[in-house]
């Protein structure tokens, strides 16, 4: 199994400019999430999905989009890259409800964006 | 809202020696869980333990154990006999019962020196 696969790796993005990070997961979770890591402020929610066409808001949301279209992908856009959007990000998804495993986050490898 | 506090943002012991990270945490919620990941140099963050916040008996794997204290809001990691490859950051989080917010700790870094 693939888990959770990110792309891309590593970007550079001008101030202004738009991209997005793909996430997909093959694990069938219904649970999918964004991160953020900054140093010292450990990792921060973005955006979360609980399934195909739910999104909501997580601790830092401004100058983010998702959507969830299917349940296995979940992708992150940014609109308009500012510098402050410079930081490493997480994909994760976990099954929920009360079955064995929920909430047990399965992380992808990370997508490290910098914006100049 | 729930808070998750690492406070020691860096440790560094000598290979064999333990090292205990501490996570306190805040929630106005009665049931919840716990949890501890690593992230190695290479990045990825992997799980290591969840913990209901029912079950108070500490938890031992290995060389790994794990102390949740109810009344203190605090759920310690000790890393008994510590090797190289002990070496990353350690985030202790929390998320509620049947809930979907994740909160991470800021982490804690240790470097275990041959």
């Amino acid at each position: 199994n693939a888990g959770v696969t990110q792309t891309p790796k590593f970007q550079v993005l001008k101030t202004g400019q738009s991209m997005t990070l793909q996430c997909a997961q093959d694990m069938n979770h219904e649970y999918m999430s964004w991160y953020r890591q900054d140093p010292g402020m450990g990792l921060r929610l973005i955006h979360y999905s609980v399934g195909a066409g739910i999104t909501d808001q997580g601790e830092v949301p401004n100058g983010y989009n998702v959507s969830r279209s299917t349940t296995e992908d979940f992708p992150l856009r940014l609109l308009s890259a500012a510098p402050s959007q410079t930081s490493v990000y997480f994909c994760a998804s976990s099954y929920s409800g009360r079955v064995s495993g929920a909430n047990v986050l399965t992380f992808g490898a990370g997508s490290r964006l910098t914006v100049l | 809202a729930q808070k998750v506090t690492q406070a020691q943002t860096e440790i560094s012991v000598v290979e064999k020696e333990d090292v205990t990270l501490d996570c306190v945490y805040e929630t106005r919620d009665t049931t919840y869980y716990l949890f501890w990941y690593k992230q190695p140099p290479s990045g990825e963050l992997v799980f290591l333990i969840r913990r209901n916040s029912f079950d108070e008996q500490n938890e031992i794997s290995g060389r790994y154990s794990w102390n949740f204290q109810k009344s203190t809001s605090s759920f310690n990691f000790t890393i008994t006999a510590s090797q190289v490859v002990d070496s990353a950051v350690y985030f202790c989080a929390l998320i509620k019962a049947a809930g979907n917010k994740l909160t991470f700790g800021g982490g804690t870094r240790v470097l275990v020196k041959p």
